[in-house]
């Protein structure tokens, strides 16, 4: 079956610092990978996307690719600021009405 | 667009009482779900819809209902609440593709005493 795996966390780092949060992932078929995050108190919302092998997907400074020979997801972060503090999941979808597989998360804490 | 509305934002309940989580969405998607999240356990779906009329179960169905008579809507029922069941419930919906992402309301923390 499908699985996520994420590093352990928690991860707190200095503003400014650079980010990298492990995602590898195991799935049947060729799947679509997303990264959601997940501000205190709020519902998860996509950070960023990738659809294909080699694809990378950015966003509000985040990246991450696709990368299929090591079945891995990587978000990277050049400079991580108090406001990215919050809760990230990585997942993966396999097909049209497939469910969505998540991690299990990783809190990032980030200090003035 | 109010895109994915859960109602009530917080309950408590004591064990043995019923109750219904509301959900609602305004984007017209095929794809509806329940998650519940818990701490270290990451998000677990509960139960799936992919069109109206049509539910099916997820990783963790015991103890809930849904039912799915509008696209729209989603209804959560918890049937005989157990303290097990205490958490925070999300509820999300999508397109049917599987490049969509979901999209997910704000939750409801449960209680379970």
């Amino acid at each position: 079956g499908n699985s996520v795996t994420q590093m352990e966390g928690p991860v707190t780092l200095s503003e400014e610092a650079f980010l990298t949060i492990n995602c590898t992932y195991t799935a049947t078929g060729y799947p679509s990978l997303f990264w959601y995050v997940q501000y205190p108190g709020e519902g998860l919302q996509l950070l960023l996307k990738a659809t294909k092998a080699d694809d990378k997907g950015s966003n509000k400074g985040f990246e991450a690719t696709y990368r299929k020979e090591t079945t891995s997801f990587h978000l990277e972060k050049g400079s991580v600021q108090v406001s990215d503090s919050a809760v990230y999941f990585c997942a993966l979808n396999t097909g049209a009405n497939s469910k969505l597989t998540f991690g299990k998360g990783i809190t990032l804490s980030v200090r003035p | 667009n109010a895109g994915v509305t859960q109602t009530p934002k917080f309950q408590v309940l004591k064990t043995g009482q019923s109750m219904t989580l509301q959900c609602a969405q305004d984007m017209n998607h095929e794809y509806m779900s329940w998650y519940r999240q818990d701490p270290g356990m990451g998000l677990r779906l509960i139960h799936y819809s992919v069109g109206a009329g049509i539910t099916d179960q997820g990783e963790v169905p015991n103890g809930y209902n849904v039912s799915r008579s509008t696209t729209e809507d989603f209804p959560l029922r918890l049937l005989s609440a157990a303290p097990s069941q205490t958490s925070v419930y999300f509820c999300a919906s999508r397109t049917g593709s599987n490049n969509s992402p979901l999209h997910f309301g704000n939750g409801t923390r449960l209680t379970v005493t």
